[in-house]
């Protein structure tokens, strides 16, 4: 199994709602990352997990609120989003040692979710 | 800063021929280079990376070159199908504390038929 599977594939919410996104990975990985992406601009890395254990948050808004259940699992929890939230949210595994300067190599991203906030 | 950019933001190339994208980087110190693809509505898919150490590194039918001197890094893809046409991203990882991957704008290629 070589993929990062991402769920739902499309979320509609609204500004008060409380969502989740998950994301799940069984190739071993111990790196796991949760990116943002606007329409035609390249992903922007949110926030890191390394053996489980949050190791970056990219200044991140409190409204998501990450969470590593166990290494294959990753969530991300959405709470009073913002219209300008709306993106796609990608997630992503890496191979490389994390907390190595060979860290943050080679990742595998999942297909995402587009995420409307209304 | 640091920076990794994109020279051309859209190239379009006949089908069969073959495509170079371009991308220059700021940081000297960057160790680690990748490609990705992404079409729409995917998630970026690997395509190959290169280590500092190397110049040129070769898949299939993809090539990544890398010139430190300028600090370009180049993918090029022979014999371009339909399929090819998507959003390719390079992206740098330096040697700061962090070791995070620096993604640069990206650009897009059009196969035409």
């Amino acid at each position: 199994d070589t993929e990062v599977t991402q769920t739902p594939k499309h979320l509609v919410m609204g500004m008060t709602n409380k969502k989740s996104l998950k994301c799940e990975q069984h190739m071993g990985h111990r790196a796991m990352y949760w990116y943002k992406q606007k329409a035609k601009k390249p992903p922007e890395l949110m926030f890191v997990y390394s053996y489980e254990k949050l190791s970056i948050n990219e200044s991140v808004p409190s409204r998501f609120s990450p969470e590593c259940p166990n290494s294959s699992l990753l969530n991300l929890h959405l709470h009073a989003l913002q219209p300008e939230d709306s993106a796609l949210y990608l997630c992503a595994s890496s191979p490389s040692d994390p907390g190595t300067r060979w860290a943050n190599e080679k990742l595998f991203f999942g297909s995402g979710t587009q995420l409307s906030v209304l | 800063g640091e920076s990794v950019g994109l020279h051309l933001p859209t190239l379009s190339v006949q089908e069969g021929d073959n495509s170079i994208i371009n991308c220059a980087y700021s940081n000297s110190a960057s160790d680690y280079f990748i490609w990705y693809k992404q079409e729409s509505g995917k998630g970026p898919q690997f395509i190959i990376d290169i280590r500092s150490n190397m110049d040129k590194r070769q898949g299939q039918r993809v090539t990544v070159l890398l010139n430190k001197t300028v600090k370009h890094l180049s993918l090029q893809i022979a014999a371009t199908q339909p399929g090819d046409s998507a959003v390719y991203f390079c992206a740098e990882k330096g040697l700061d504390s962090s070791y995070k991957l620096i993604f640069g704008s990206g650009t897009r290629l059009l196969v035409r038929p």
